[in-house]
């Protein structure tokens, strides 16, 4: 089993959908999640960043964490074109060395 | 403020053939990354030094892969001989400290025929 499952999509949406993007990971050990975003041909860029359970917004963004079932998400609202891009889930392991283990990401497109 | 340069950005060659990338950090991070991507895949670690120590290398394929970072800053990654399962596209990130943000370059991307 992967420490970090993630469907890799494709998924297409029409402009302004609501989009909700999932992940689960094994390790109950996990207290930190984020999400990142890698636009073609580009290195990941960190969107969001939440500890342990609960929700985070930051704009049209929000990150939720329910530890209970071990499930991630990132919901995207009023998506644009420019939110075309792979969603990739992440864990650390907590303590000194920061090592961050990644979902296979999710391919968006958003369509005008 | 510059973000993490790496070099070259496209390499193909032969299998058995040896390949170096490198990576030159945010400056003042004192932690620098080697991630693998494959096609489909998100990055794995490959390497992680805090400064020019290794902290990780647990999943360093270290028959063929090697990697230094002299004088705790830039960073050259290394495969010889180089695998077809060795295509893929190489990222280096960097972070102030263990505990903070990877802000990642740009990536090498790697083909092996």
């Amino acid at each position: 089993q992967k420490e970090v499952e993630q469907d890799p999509g494709p998924l297409s949406v029409p402009e302004g959908a609501i989009v909700s993007l999932n992940c689960t990971y094994s390790n109950s050990a996990f207290q930190y999640f984020m999400w990142y975003r890698q636009y073609s041909r580009k290195g990941p860029e960190l969107l969001m960043y939440t500890y342990s359970s609960g929700n985070k917004e930051d704009g049209r963004f929000t990150a939720q964490v329910d530890k209970s079932s071990k499930y991630i998400s990132l919901f995207i609202r009023d998506s644009q074109p420019s939110d075309s891009a792979t969603y990739l889930c992440a864990t650390e392991w907590s303590g000194a060395t920061n090592k961050l283990i990644f979902g296979t990401g999710t391919l968006l497109a958003v369509q005008p | 403020e510059a973000g993490v340069a790496q070099s070259p950005r496209y390499k193909i060659i032969e299998k058995r053939q040896s390949v170096a990338f490198w990576c030159n950090p945010i400056s003042g991070h004192a932690t620098l990354y080697w991630y693998q991507q494959i096609l489909g895949q998100g990055p794995k670690l490959l390497i992680q030094f805090q400064n020019n120590g290794v902290v990780d290398d647990s999943q360093l394929p270290k028959d063929r892969f090697s990697a230094e970072r002299l004088k705790g800053v830039d960073s050259t990654l290394k495969i010889q001989p180089a695998k077809l399962e060795d295509s893929a596209v190489y990222l280096c990130a960097s972070s102030a400290g263990t505990a903070n943000e990877q802000y990642f370059g740009p990536g090498t991307r790697l083909t092996v025929t």
